[in-house]
């Protein structure tokens, strides 16, 4: 069963902490992608990788670090940077040439 | 400029009226547009894929993109409580990131 999987569903950090978000495809994607969704908020871009060991900053990179070992991995770390952690993050892995991206089910953050 | 303007709502419709949802785009390079639907606390899924002017039929749903006009809709046939959620429109030029409408939330009553 091909698809993207992002974990935990929930995860609770006290303020200070760092905090990695998993997420992992197997469609054999190259690029993925992690946003950051607000309420009342669109999508917006964090990082993105469009082959393995490459990634750029979106439009939100601050206080966020990715890395790109594996075709199939793309995790996500929230530093203590990040002023305001809160949130819900989607992942998604895109198929080569085409305008189609799929996404995960989402991690949803909260930071106290 | 690259962004896409998106009435937010949200609408409220009668179950089985035809829904019309709407976004404006700037950036004329971008060539694929998407529509994706999100139910609430969920992941986007992928609705309607389009590259071309012109329309796009899938079961109750219709994609219309107006590149002339950039302008890009998306009709609701039939509408049911199932298809209350957020609509999201966004678009790009391939293997880019996806430039996204901030949503539309969708209510269909019963």
């Amino acid at each position: 069963d091909g698809g993207i999987t992002q974990s935990p569903k929930y995860l609770f950090r006290k303020e200070g902490q760092n905090v990695t978000l998993s997420c992992e495809q197997n469609l054999n994607h190259d690029a993925m992608y992690w946003y950051r969704q607000d309420p009342g908020q669109g999508l917006r871009l964090i990082y993105y990788s469009q082959i393995v060991n490459d990634f750029q900053k979106g439009d939100i990179a601050e206080g966020y670090s990715v890395s790109r070992e594996k075709k199939e991995s793309f995790p996500l770390t929230v530093t203590s940077a990040q002023k305001n952690p809160t949130a819900f993050y989607l992942c998604a892995s895109s198929i080569p040439g085409s305008g189609e991206q799929y996404f995960g089910p989402g991690t949803r953050l909260t930071v106290t | 400029q690259k962004e896409v303007e998106q009435d937010p709502g949200p609408l409220s419709v009668p179950e089985g009226a035809i829904v019309s949802l709407n976004c404006t785009y700037s950036n004329s390079a971008f060539q694929y547009f998407m529509w994706y639907r999100q139910y609430s606390r969920k992941g986007p899924e992928l609705l309607m894929y389009t590259y071309s002017s012109g329309n796009k039929e899938d079961g109750r749903f219709t994609a219309q993109v107006d590149k002339s006009s950039k302008y890009i809709s998306l009709f609701i046939r039939d509408s049911q409580p199932s298809d209350s959620a957020t609509y999201l429109c966004a678009h790009n030029s391939g293997n880019t990131p996806l430039v996204f409408g901030k949503g539309t939330r969708l209510s269909v009553i019963a």
